[in-house]
């Protein structure tokens, strides 16, 4: 089924670990984001990537690096977990950048111990 | 940067009623209003979104209405039905690559 999707859906890991959460999508679009999930602030957006190997930050970029090698993919790592970065992540797509719509994956539980 | 204020933070109704929610923006270069629900587990659903050359958009049930002036803009829902419960979410857009800036969430609860 075409769309996009995350993995895992759930992650529990250790402070000071890097992990790496997932996202695919098939329907070709230029643009994806990630964004983080928390009560009290809402979603937030942490990088964004218009195009292959064109990646640039966004409201909460510290901590995090991203990578687009390829158009579908755009992977998030966290290098060092911090207990901070507990919280929901979900991944974007849109067609192209300006008032386009995104969609959004089903997203990623993840805590850190 | 843009600011999004989003009104109530709950909302319960009568199924049949129905249910508006209100948001205002800071930057007058915002130009994309997509409104979004979310249920429990689940990513964020575009619903409906508004340009800021329209005043007002209209699918089956859902509204937008659009103020630039008064900077605001709200969400309509008729004939409320229970599985309309969820967390909606506004947001607003004016930068070059799209980037959304959301509103705090409302909690709709539509009671049978």
């Amino acid at each position: 089924d075409a769309g996009i999707t995350q993995s895992p859906r759930y992650k529990i890991t250790e402070t000071g670990r890097q992990v790496t959460l997932m996202c695919h999508q098939t329907w070709s679009h230029s643009y994806m984001f990630w964004y983080r999930q928390d009560l009290g602030h809402g979603l937030r957006l942490i990088y964004y990537s218009a195009a292959a190997d064109i990646t640039d930050k966004g409201e909460v970029p510290d901590g995090y690096v991203v990578s687009r090698s390829k158009t579908e993919n755009f992977p998030l790592t966290l290098e060092s977990a911090t207990r901070s970065q507990t919280s929901v992540y979900f991944c974007a797509s849109s067609e192209s950048g300006a008032d386009q719509p995104q969609h959004f994956g089903d997203g990623t539980r993840l805590s850190i111990l | 940067g843009e600011n999004v204020e989003q009104h109530p933070s709950t909302l319960s109704v009568q199924e049949g009623d129905s249910a508006v929610i209100k948001c205002t923006y800071s930057d007058s270069a915002s130009n994309y209003f997509p409104w979004y629900k979310q249920e429990l587990g689940k990513g964020p659903q575009l619903i409906i979104d508004i340009r800021s050359n329209v005043g007002e958009k209209k699918d089956q049930r859902i509204a937008v209405t659009l103020n630039k002036t008064a900077k605001h803009f709200s969400l309509h829902i008729t004939e409320t039905q229970p599985e309309d419960s969820a967390v909606y979410f506004c947001a607003a857009s004016g930068t070059s690559y799209g980037k959304l800036t959301f509103g705090q969430g409302t909690i709709l609860t539509v009671h049978p």
